[in-house]
């Protein structure tokens, strides 16, 4: 039981480009959400999904494109990279107890 | 006005010490709370739920003040481990599926 897995761990981009950061959970969870976490600030909410072909958008969701084409499965695509996507990128899944279960995360660099 | 606030410290005690701290939440109609803990440049990890009627785990104890809006963290006999960030969670204005965090409270266990 891995639990969330993200990848990469680090990626440096430069301004303009486009890329996928992956997510996958083992844990057969419907909820799944991709957060951005700033210095100073809490994380915040990009983009989140209820189940397979159901995602929405959260607080801060320019810039990102989710599909949820599997439960296991939650990637989040960059479309045009810019310096202010700069970040640390979190993935979740979350229980129907109500408790969230966090991937390692993906630190960004966009130069 | 942030819809969760937390003092960020750091809180700076010695060991064996006992530390308390609170978050406030702006949204009355909140269900669900709880405390994560975040190690420097890792993922947040679920701590402790925390119940109408207070709860502890081992050292931690967590209450809720309704009528205050605030939830509280307290840690007896704190050890060297007990330093990290400690994030304040609790469930969105609009959907209970969103969770709302906040920036964290830094706590430093020196020997």
């Amino acid at each position: 039981n891995a639990g969330v897995t993200q990848t990469p761990k680090f990626q440096v981009l430069k301004t303009g480009q486009s890329m996928t950061l992956q997510c996958a959970q083992d844990m057969n969870h419907e909820y799944m959400s991709w957060y951005r976490q700033d210095p100073g600030m809490g994380l915040r909410l990009i983009h989140y999904s209820v189940g397979a072909g159901i995602t929405d958008q959260g607080e801060v969701p320019n810039g990102y494109n989710v599909s949820r084409s599997t439960t296991e499965d939650f990637p989040l695509r960059l479309l045009s990279a810019a310096p202010s996507q700069t970040s640390v990128y979190f993935c979740a899944s979350r229980s129907t107890g109500g408790w969230q279960y966090f991937g390692p995360g993906t630190r960004l660099t966009v130069t | 006005r942030k819809e969760v606030e937390q003092d960020p410290g750091p809180f700076n005690v010695p060991e064996g010490a006992t530390v308390a701290f609170n978050c406030t939440y702006s949204n009355s109609a909140s269900q669900s709370f709880f405390w994560y803990r975040q190690d420097c440049r890792k993922e947040p990890k679920l701590l402790m739920s925390v119940y109408s009627s207070g709860n502890e785990d081992g050292r931690f104890t967590a209450q809720l003040n309704r009528a205050s809006q605030y939830i509280s963290l307290l840690i007896r006999d704190s050890k060297l481990s007990d330093s990290a960030t400690y994030l304040c969670v609790v469930n969105s204005l609009f959907n209970d599926y969103k969770l709302s965090f906040g920036a964290g409270t830094t706590v430093t266990v020196r020997a």
